[in-house]
């Protein structure tokens, strides 16, 4: 069993288009995460939700929408799609009460976005 | 903005210890240091955390610095599959943001 998945691994689309990336996580956790991985390999946090509630919200585009339908799932919206917004999406989650440190994250395998 | 400064790269003979470094000068005294890892187009994978104390897991060794400025992460018996990018992190406790901020990391390439 797969703990966190997401969907698609691999998504090849033009620039103007709305893509939607999936998040479901079977690990029973509170809280989850949207990383972006740029070209140059840094890892950057995007948001978090913590029980549908979102509590992290980096400096990103509003063309970013991160929706939380239950606590199992984030999904991840990108509207009007740039060139720059090729980049490699994970998905983690963790059990934000787990400890003061607040729980390791697992992370997703990684959808791979190519803008054209 | 990562808090963290490693070396970018580093070698090791397979079947030796791997000794990663680790500075974190600015840390408080309520932040952890975290140690991920991933391996090429996989996802990060979590190996150990410490506050103050060493810590030891089946994966790795953790040793930190009675001062807490620095940390090293020791992979006692190096394997060609340990070849990855090891990152190190200082993370606030989760009732402070919590948030994992990951900074260049260290490429870690284990040779036969």
């Amino acid at each position: 069993d797969t703990a966190v998945s997401q969907t698609p691994k691999y998504l090849v689309t033009q620039m103007g288009n709305d893509k939607s990336i999936k998040c479901e996580q079977n690990l029973g956790h509170d809280t989850m995460y949207w990383y972006k991985q740029d070209s140059k390999k840094f890892l950057k946090i995007m948001f978090s939700y913590n029980n549908k509630e979102l509590i992290i919200n980096e400096t990103v585009p509003n063309r970013f929408s991160p929706k939380s339908p239950d606590k199992a799932h984030l999904n991840l919206h990108i509207n009007s799609l740039e060139l720059g917004d090729s980049a490699v999406y994970f998905c983690a989650s963790s059990q934000r009460t787990s400890g003061r440190a607040g729980g390791e994250l697992f992370f997703g395998e990684g959808s791979r976005l190519t803008v054209l | 903005d990562a808090k963290t400064t490693q070396p970018p790269s580093m070698d090791c003979a397979e079947g030796r210890a791997a000794n990663l470094p680790c500075n974190h000068s600015t840390i408080s005294g309520n932040e952890y240091v975290y140690w991920y890892r991933q391996i090429h187009s996989q996802g990060p994978q979590y190996i150990i955390h410490g506050l103050k104390n060493n810590e030891t897991n089946e994966m790795a060794s953790l040793i930190i610095t009675e001062d807490r400025k620095s940390s090293t992460l020791i992979l006692p018996h190096a394997t060609l599959r340990d070849t990855a990018v090891y990152y190190c992190i200082v993370r606030s406790p989760y009732n402070q943001g919590g948030k994992l901020i990951f900074g260049q990391g260290t490429e870690l390439s284990v040779k036969p």
